[in-house]
């Protein structure tokens, strides 16, 4: 069965960091540029960043551009989201997302999502 | 960067009708479109991709269309369980920018 499991999430300080991982199985994690997704409550969907299969291309939202790093490692079959500087308009719940596509492209489509990982920030 | 504007924001519709959710692109991004549902509490879902690709799995009542800047998603004969929320997403470029969502209800 294809499955993402996220990680990580919790309660931070303002400027605070946290880190989400996203364990993925059923399929060949390389394969696949993956994203994160996030969902402020109560609001609608807003793309994050993504990352190619293996080339490692990165691509970032401009609200999250210098603070957020997305990263994988293909041997663990796991995504990351290192964030920092948190701001309290980051409080969402984040999706691991899987792309169609090995490297993202005007063919992109999300088409596996996480249950997700609720990131609150708060002091 | 492009904006993605949905419309209406919600709808009421009965079982058995047929509704039409718009999306508008504030520049051209050719046919490269996609279509997700949401239910509450859980994950979106894929239903469309590349503005009339119906995914696997996905009833034909679902269908996409559209090009250049205005596009459309059609549930025929709706369903119980298609009341959601739907958002259309561009992946003309990789900011994959979302719409507000538009939350059918039940009337």
């Amino acid at each position: 069965e294809v499955q993402l499991l996220e990680s990580g999430g919790g309660l931070v300080q303002p400027g605070g960091s946290l880190r989400l991982s996203c364990t993925a199985s059923g399929f060949t994690f390389r394969s696949f540029a993956m994203s994160w997704v996030r969902q402020a409550p109560g609001k609608g969907l807003e793309f994050v960043s993504i990352i190619s299969g293996s080339v490692g291309s990165t691509y970032y939202a401009d609200p999250v551009q210098g603070r957020f790093t997305i990263s994988r490692d293909n041997s663990k079959n796991t995504l990351y989201l290192q964030m920092n500087s948190l701001r309290a308009d980051d409080t969402a719940v984040y999706y691991c997302v899987r792309d169609k596509m090995a490297v993202p492209s005007t063919r992109s489509a999300f088409d596996i999502w996480g249950q997700g990982t609720m990131v609150t920030v708060s002091s | 960067d492009i904006q993605m504007t949905q419309s209406p924001s919600s709808l009421s519709a009965s079982v058995g009708d047929t509704v039409t959710i718009t999306c508008r692109a504030s520049q051209t991004i050719s046919g490269y479109l996609n279509w997700y549902q949401q239910k509450p509490g859980k994950a979106p879902k894929l239903l469309i991709s590349v503005a009339s690709r119906l995914q696997s799995g996905v009833p034909s009542r679902f269908s996409g269309s559209g090009s250049g800047t205005d596009f459309s998603l059609t549930i025929s004969s709706l369903q119980p369980e298609d009341f959601a929320t739907y958002y259309c997403q561009q992946s003309y470029t990789t900011r994959f920018t979302f719409g507000g969502g538009t939350k059918v209800e039940m009337k």
